[in-house]
């Protein structure tokens, strides 16, 4: 079994909608989540990074996490079609990059 | 512009024949590391380097070397590569390692070894 579980997509919504992307993972000590957006032949970038549980809010994007589920979650607000990318969540147990754990990403599409 | 640049971005190769990935960030970070990218698979981590003359291996280093002489670059070299080893490479730098998440990356290496 995966550390991190993603449902790898492909995900299609119409522009305006509000997306719900999920991410599972097994590891208790994770305190870290992050999720980064990778456009086609680009790398990813990080998008929202948050630490333990709650929420937490930039523009149209909210990042939540729920521990006692072991369940992270970022939701888009009014989907726009650039918008339309992979979403990888990611996560780490302590401070440091080295220690990083990615899901495989769900890829989006928003419909115009 | 702050950046990461790699090269080549797109290599075709055969099997046993050296090739090396360069990559060079200009924002003055200490953290660098190396992933490979496969489908279902995610982004697996092959080797970090915490500063200049300090590297570790990831989760995958097997048939992969590294060497972090200058802050700036953080080359990946395939001394045999083999078509185990055809993945999308990136290469990623943080300001240092106790900046977990703020991790910037290349825009990625496409590498093929027949």
């Amino acid at each position: 079994q995966k550390e991190v579980e993603q449902d790898p997509g492909p995900l299609s919504v119409p522009e305006g909608a509000i997306v719900s992307l999920n991410c599972t993972y097994s590891n208790s000590a994770f305190q870290y989540f992050m999720w980064y957006r990778q456009y086609s032949r680009k790398g990813p970038e990080l998008l929202m990074y948050t630490y333990s549980s709650g929420n937490k809010e930039d523009g149209r994007f909210t990042a939540q996490v729920d521990k006692s589920s072991k369940y992270i979650s970022l939701f888009i607000r009014d989907s726009q079609p650039s918008d339309s990318a992979t979403y990888l969540c990611a996560m780490s147990p302590v401070s440091s990059a080295s220690k990083i754990i990615f899901g495989s990403g769900t890829r989006l599409s928003i419909r115009p | 512009e702050a950046q990461v640049t790699q090269n080549p971005r797109y290599l075709i190769t055969v099997t046993g024949k050296k090739l090396t990935v360069t990559c060079s960030q200009n924002m003055n970070h200490e953290y660098m590391s190396w992933y490979r990218q496969d489908p279902g698979l995610g982004l697996r981590q092959i080797y970090y380097s915490m500063n200049v003359e300090v590297t570790d291996k990831g989760d995958v280093p097997e048939g992969y070397k590294v060497s972090r002489k200058e802050k700036r670059n953080f080359p990946l070299i395939l001394e045999s590569p083999s078509p185990n080893q055809t993945s999308l490479y990136f290469c990623a730098s943080s300001l240092s390692a106790g900046k977990a998440g703020e991790l910037f990356f290349g825009e990625g290496s496409r590498l093929t070894v027949l």
